[in-house]
């Protein structure tokens, strides 16, 4: 069945590490997403895609870092430069099709300890 | 900059009967869509039905209806003989339309949550 994988579930990163958080489609998406989700703030895009190659930053970048060098491939960086890193972290895809919505990933729940 | 506003933080109903969640959107735009996404204790996002701005018919789906106001820009969602399964988070989303490009950026309110019971 075609779908967005993200892994892993839960993360667990130290203060001043960086941590990869991966997500995979096999939908043949072309636009794929990231978002984090907080307590009352609803879901804040982080960065998105449109073509691989290229990515452009959204409303909350600041600290975060992404690559696109697969289609199928949008992996999130948060950096150590990431304040408040501890949220749960979507990934999302669409296709040229966009008015069909996204489809989401199950998410990652990143804690720092 | 488009903005979303769901004034419910927290919603209950009975099982059984009907609910309606609201949504307020504010947008310079005058083509655009505008989705209603469930979010389960799963916290999976599953879409539970969207509009086009340009249809002035309300869409429906099943159990889930909505009322679009295009001129008071208001989507509200009917949830009619509410299940225990439709006990979630919901959140109302804008996305533009008519962009270049095929991204195109999904807004999202705060979300309503909803508990249904017995």
């Amino acid at each position: 069945d075609g779908g967005i994988t993200q892994s892993p579930k839960y993360l667990f990163r130290k203060e001043g590490q960086n941590v990869t958080l991966s997500c995979e489609q096999n939908l043949n998406h072309d636009a794929m997403y990231w978002y984090r989700q907080d307590p009352g703030q609803g879901l804040r895009l982080i960065y998105y895609s449109q073509i691989v190659n290229d990515f452009q930053k959204g409303d909350i970048a600041e600290g975060y870092s992404v690559s696109r060098e697969k289609k199928e491939s949008f992996p999130l960086t948060v950096t150590s430069a990431q304040k408040n890193p501890t949220a749960f972290y979507l990934c999302a895809s669409s296709d040229q099709g966009w008015r069909s919505g996204y489809t989401f990933g199950s998410g990652t729940r990143l804690t720092v300890v | 900059a488009q903005t979303v506003t769901q004034s419910q933080p927290e919603m209950s109903v009975q099982e059984a009967e009907t609910v309606t969640l609201s949504c307020t959107y504010d947008t310079s735009e005058n083509n655009y869509y505008l989705f209603w996404y469930k979010q389960p204790p799963s916290r999976q996002m599953i879409l539970v039905i969207r509009q086009e701005a340009y249809k002035q018919q309300n869409a429906t789906e099943n159990r889930f209806s909505v009322n679009f106001q295009k001129a008071a820009k208001s989507f509200s969602l009917k949830i009619s003989d509410s299940q225990l399964g439709d006990t979630a988070m919901y959140f109302c989303a804008f996305m533009p339309w008519g962009h270049t490009g095929t991204a195109s950026k999904l807004t999202f309110g705060t979300g309503t949550r909803l508990q249904v019971t017995l």
